[in-house]
């Protein structure tokens, strides 16, 4: 069954650390999207991806890495949390051939200590 | 830049009630434009699109929406709620080519009287 995966769904740590958030979609689209996500609040893209070895930064800046080794894969790396890291990070991707609609993720929820 | 507006933060609604949530945007041509949902610790889920052609759409879940050029506005509606639509609802904004890339507003969340 096509679809996108994030892992781990919630993650708790400490500041400092270094954290990767996992992104992974079956679908073969050949773009792909960062989005943070406070409560209550709209989605903000930060980082996005035309295909492989392309990554640009999005609308709201962000600490965070990305990378795009493969088509199905496009995680997100921070190299030492902070509290103000903490929210909810989402991930998508579309494709010309699916009406460029996005599909999402369900969600990453990052709280850091 | 494109932008989306949608004015109502918080709609209460009776079940069986009639549910219309409003939704304005600003892009320079013919707009991308899609309702998603959003259910608590969750993704989001596409309930509608428009690209072109006929300007009242019908989507998942009983919901419709329509494209009105002249108001800059795709306003999402249900008949008849039901609890199970108590989420939060987001309009985006889509850009034509390049990165498909979404603007999205600051969404409505929606919550259903039994």
């Amino acid at each position: 069954e096509a679809d996108i995966y994030q892992t781990p769904r919630y993650l708790v740590i400490g500041t400092g650390k270094k954290i990767t958030l996992e992104c992974s979609q079956t679908m073969g689209h050949d773009k792909m999207y960062w989005y943070q996500q406070d409560p209550g609040m709209e989605l903000h893209l930060i980082h996005y991806s035309y295909g492989v070895n392309s990554t640009e930064k999005g609308d709201l800046s962000s600490e965070s890495t990305v990378s795009r080794i493969r088509t199905e894969h496009f995680p997100l790396t921070l190299e030492s949390a902070r509290p103000s890291h903490t929210s909810q990070y989402l991930c998508a991707s579309s494709d010309r051939l699916a009406g460029y609609e996005q599909y999402f993720g369900p969600g990453t929820r990052l709280t850091v200590t | 830049a494109q932008s989306v507006t949608q004015p109502d933060i918080h709609i209460t609604v009776s079940e069986g009630a009639s549910l219309e949530l409003r939704c304005n945007y600003s892009y320079g041509a013919t707009p991308y434009l899609f309702w998603y949902v959003q259910s608590p610790g969750q993704g989001l889920q596409l309930l509608l699109k428009y690209f072109s052609g006929d300007t009242l759409v019908q989507g998942i879940k009983g919901f419709e929406a329509e494209f009105k050029r002249s108001q800059s506005s795709f306003n999402l509606r249900k008949p008849s709620v039901h609890w199970s639509d108590a989420a939060e609802y987001f309009c985006a904004v889509g850009e034509k080519g390049g990165g498909n890339k979404l603007t999205f507003g600051t969404g409505t969340q929606l919550k259903v009287e039994l």
